[in-house]
């Protein structure tokens, strides 16, 4: 059973604050790393696919690193804005499993104004 | 706007009924895959179909079943329900073999509630 893990499962701060949160998975036959960022009642959104060894991947406010040999990757909120609520999702998928990814539960974060 | 659709948005039934949801992906796109979130659960990855095929099979359980037909939308089908099995499926669609790493598009979701 492959388990992935997101640290912490929610996260309360306020508008201005940078924030990061972390995903822990099994680093053997590791293939890419997705995160995804799911609103209230809207579907999941990509934001990053990172496949190397210290990938760096950046997206306005929005950062993401990846270490496919300790099988660990941050997501980095710089700033955040009420906006930025949502849960955010970590997935990898492997080179042995046909491309399904494995979702963590994920980190719900709560901007407040 | 994702590009994948699903339907019906919202589906209230009984224990014991059977229901239908159905998802067409992204034009191109010959993957899909379907997940299921219940309360207290991360995306569970319930089946993925290539090209009418079946490809994996994850946690589905066997009241469960799935199919993609040659127009490539799939439905997955949903028998003898029980409370337990009420939650948000979503689909998603995946570019063909090789492109993005597996990135996959998903559906707006079905919410099931098993009453």
């Amino acid at each position: 059973i492959l388990n992935v893990e997101q640290s912490p499962q929610s996260l309360h701060v306020q508008e201005g604050d940078s924030t990061n949160f972390t995903c822990s998975f099994p680093s053997s036959n590791f293939y890419a790393l997705h995160w995804y960022r799911w609103e209230t009642a809207k579907s999941p959104e990509a934001l990053f696919v990172m496949t190397l060894n210290g990938d760096e991947k950046k997206k306005g406010r929005i950062s993401a690193t990846l270490n496919t040999k300790e099988g660990y990757s941050y997501l980095y909120i710089k700033g955040s804005q009420p906006e930025d609520s949502a849960t955010y999702l970590c997935a990898p998928s492997f080179t042995s499993n046909t491309g399904k990814l494995i979702f963590g539960q994920g980190t719900t974060l709560q901007v407040k104004p | 706007d994702s590009g994948v659709t699903q339907t019906p948005k919202h589906l209230i039934t009984a224990t014991g009924q059977r229901v239908t949801l159905r998802c067409s992906p992204r034009s191109g796109d010959l993957s899909v895959y379907w997940y299921q979130q219940s309360l207290d659960q991360g995306l569970q990855f319930l089946i993925h179909y290539y090209n009418g095929e079946e490809r994996a099979k994850g946690n589905i359980l066997e009241r469960f079943s799935a199919q993609q037909f040659p127009d490539l939308h799939s439905e997955l089908n949903l028998s003898s329900l029980e409370l337990g099995d009420s939650a948000l499926y979503f689909c998603a669609s995946k570019a063909p073999s090789g492109a993005t790493y597996n990135e996959q598009f998903f559906g707006p979701g079905t919410r099931l509630t098993v009453l």
